[in-house]
């Protein structure tokens, strides 16, 4: 079954300890991406990737990172993670190299940071 | 960069009325505009697209039509069920920053039976 994997669903964590939300995708899509949605502000981008060994900030990327090594995974890291920072998280990919394709997107991950 | 806006912010229909969604967007060489559906607690979903060179498009009871003049672009979904019930986001892309895509801030539609 074609579809975007993402670990784990729920995190609960302590402010200041690393994390790493991770993604997979089975269709060998080019692009991925994460979001963040949180109530009222729709879902806003964090970081996308094109292809592998090539990232790019979207519109929220402070206090986090990503890489793409291989083109079905697209991990996103929170070095330092803040209460701000509590949200829900999803990872999404398309067939194209850009955004001018439709997304699939993850199940999303909750997660609170205290 | 890229701002879209969606209106209104919540929407309540009686079963077998339409209902209607408007999004505004402020980069004119964006030319992909997808629609996605929320249900509560899953994933957005796709559920209708357009491109630039076309200026409207159906698919059964929903309908997406867009005025690139004007920027903006809108859900119609007619005879509405309960079932239509969910938050619908809109987002443009394809635009000057080729990998970004930007979202509305999404309209929570409830369907009363």
């Amino acid at each position: 079954e074609a579809q975007v994997t993402q670990n784990p669903r729920y995190l609960i964590t302590v402010t200041g300890k690393k994390l790493t939300v991770t993604c997979s995708q089975n269709m060998n899509h080019e692009y991925m991406s994460w979001y963040r949605q949180d109530p009222g502000l729709g879902l806003r981008q964090i970081y996308y990737s094109m292809n592998v060994e090539v990232t790019d900030k979207g519109d929220v990327p402070e206090g986090y990172k990503v890489s793409r090594k291989e083109k079905r995974n697209f991990p996103l890291i929170l070095e330092s993670p803040s209460p701000n920072q509590t949200s829900l998280y999803f990872c999404a990919s398309s067939s194209r190299t850009d955004s001018n394709s439709p997304l699939h997107f993850g199940n999303g991950t909750r997660l609170t940071v205290t | 960069g890229e701002n879209v806006e969606q209106h209104p912010s919540t929407l309540s229909v009686q079963e077998g009325d339409s209902a209607v969604i408007k999004c505004t967007y402020s980069d004119s060489a964006s030319n992909y505009f997808p629609w996605y559906k929320q249900e509560l607690g899953k994933r957005p979903q796709l559920i209708i697209d357009i491109r630039s060179n076309v200026g409207e498009k159906k698919d059964q009871r929903i309908a997406v039509t867009l005025n690139k003049t004007a920027k903006h672009f809108s859900l119609h979904i007619t005879e509405t069920q309960p079932e239509d019930s969910a938050v619908y986001f809109c987002a443009a892309g394809g635009n000057t920053n080729a990998g970004k895509s930007t979202f509305g801030d999404g309209t929570t539609l409830t369907v009363k039976p």
